[in-house]
């Protein structure tokens, strides 16, 4: 089955600078890749997704990078805000079937 | 409009009692999907529903876990004989259509096992 790491576990990064979170799955046949963003006490939010006939997605201040051929997917985040601190999910998915998500990397914006 | 929605938000068990955690999906979600989250972890698949059928409950840990869809909406997770070890945040996610859409996930119900 699918096995999805992440890496790092934990980040710390000063307020405006740029975060970066990667993210590698086993299963070629994955073919859908969200992220999502979790806060203490709440369920997870969907942030950003991108598909595997994409290789690269930008909303705002969030980019997504997929390599098919490696099998890694980056997430990024600029111009940091003391918001954007929260646990952060990536996930990977083939068409009709559930997601498996990578153990999550906690990050902390310093003001 | 209104988001998948879950009760309890918490539940405390002592070891050995049934607990029912619900679930109630965003309108007209065709998928819905079952998952534990421990402490620090990611969450793990338990079990999917299309409508009203079960069509996959392969990560449902032991035969305690049960969970229903009757009528294709809301949705009832069951755990009978709790353990310590069943401690931890069960979300609840429902989609427009099956797998590889876009899951949106309830704020979770979390469980402690005594």
């Amino acid at each position: 089955g699918e096995n999805v790491e992440q890496h790092p576990s934990t980040l710390s990064v000063q307020e405006g600078d740029s975060a970066v979170i990667k993210c590698t799955y086993s299963d070629s046949a994955s073919n859908y890749f969200p992220w999502y963003k979790q806060e203490l006490g709440k369920g997870p939010q969907l942030i950003i997704d991108i598909r595997s006939n994409v290789g690269e997605k930008k909303d705002q201040r969030i980019a997504v990078t997929l390599n098919k051929t490696a099998k890694h997917f980056s997430l990024h985040i600029t111009e940091t805000q003391p918001e954007d601190s929260a646990v952060y999910f990536c996930a990977a998915s083939n068409y009709g079937q559930n997601f498996v998500f990578g153990p999550g990397t906690r990050l902390s914006v310093l003001p | 409009g209104a988001g998948v929605s879950q009760s309890p938000r918490y539940k405390v068990a002592k070891r050995g009692q049934d607990v029912a955690l619900r679930c109630d999906p965003i309108s007209g979600h065709v998928s819905l999907f079952w998952y534990q989250q421990a402490l620090g972890q990611g969450p793990e698949f338990l079990t999917y529903f299309q409508n009203e059928a079960q069509l996959d409950k392969s990560g449902l840990p032991s035969d305690r876990f049960f969970a229903e869809r009757p009528e294709g909406s809301v949705s009832t997770l069951k755990i009978q004989r709790t353990q310590q070890e069943d401690s931890a945040v069960y979300l609840c996610a429902s989609s427009l259509a099956g797998g590889g859409e876009t899951q949106y996930f309830g704020p979770g119900t979390r469980l402690l096992v005594l």
